[in-house]
C-alpha cells in the first residue's frame, strides 16, 4: 500500500525552527518528487516547495526562500521539511505530497496525513 | 508567479444538482491543471489531472475540461459526500500554485 506517513504535531515558540518528517512506504522514494503544501486555519492550500529525492535537488516558493529546507534520505525513504525563524503566521497544517507526472503536467496523487504546527509563545 | 482565480468562492446546491466551478489562470498553461477535493480535517484528494483525466477510483460524475487559461470542474449530479472545498492547481512552471478554493455547501 502506497502511503506517506508524517511525524506528529509540534508546538514551537516564535523564532524557533521545526522539522517535519514524511516517510514513504509501498514504493521507492527515488521514483517520485515530493512536494510540501501548508494550510493555515480556515485558509486555502499554499505550495511551499519540491524536492527530488533522487538527487536532492530543490525548488522553493518565493514566500519561503531562505526559511525552508527540504532534505531527502533515501536510506530511510524519508523526506524532511525544516522551517526556521517561525512566526505566528506559520501556524498551519503541513502536508507532504507525492507528485505523479503525466504527459501534461503533474498532480499530487498521494498525500501525507498532515502535521499540525502551532507557533505560540 | 502564475495566479489562479476560482469562481465562485462558495455556492449552495442541493443533492442532484449539476455544479460547475471555474478556474482562470493568469497565463496559458496548456492542460497542466489538476482539481482536488478537500473535506474538513482531511488531506486533499486528487480528482482530475491534465485538465480532463479522471483519477482512478473517482466517480464518473466528476469531469474536467478546458485548456490554455480557462478550466472547469463539473459535478453532474451532486451527492451528499460531495459537499466539500474544491481547489485547482497548476503544474506548468516549476513553482506550482493553487486556486483559493470553492466551497460547495448544502442548500
Amino acid at each position: 500500500q502506497v502511503q506517506l506517513v508524517q511525524s506528529g504535531a509540534e508546538v514551537q515558540k516564535p523564532g524557533a525552527s521545526v522539522k517535519v518528517s514524511c516517510k514513504a512506504s509501498g514504493y521507492n522514494l527515488r521514483t517520485y518528487f515530493i512536494h510540501w503544501v501548508r494550510q493555515a486555519p480556515g485558509q486555502g492550500l499554499e505550495w511551499m516547495g519540491i524536492v527530488n529525492p533522487s538527487d536532492g535537488g530543490t525548488t522553493y516558493a518565493h514566500n519561503f526562500q531562505g526559511r525552508v529546507t527540504l532534505i531527502s534520505d533515501t536510506s530511510t525513504n524519508t523526506v524532511f521539511m525544516d522551517l526556521n525563524t517561525l512566526r505566528s503566521e506559520d501556524t498551519a497544517v503541513y502536508y507532504c505530497a507525492r507528485a505523479h507526472y503525466a504527459d501534461e503536467g503533474g498532480a499530487f496523487d498521494v498525500w501525507g496525513q498532515g502535521t499540525t504546527v502551532t507557533v505560540s509563545s | 508567479d502564475i495566479q489562479m482565480t476560482q469562481s465562485p468562492s462558495s455556492l449552495s446546491a442541493s443533492v442532484g444538482d449539476r455544479v460547475t466551478i471555474t478556474c482562470r489562470v493568469s497565463q496559458s498553461i496548456s492542460r497542466y491543471l489538476s482539481w482536488y477535493q478537500q473535506i474538513p480535517g482531511k488531506a486533499p484528494k486528487l480528482l482530475i489531472y491534465a485538465a480532463s483525466n479522471l483519477q482512478a477510483g473517482v466517480p464518473s460524475r466528476f469531469s474536467g475540461s478546458g485548456s490554455g487559461s480557462h478550466f472547469t470542474l463539473t459535478i453532474s449530479s451532486l451527492q451528499p459526500e460531495d459537499f466539500a472545498t474544491y481547489y485547482c492547481q497548476q503544474s506548468f512552471t516549476n513553482m506550482w500554485t493553487f486556486g483559493r478554493g470553492t466551497t460547495v455547501e448544502i442548500k
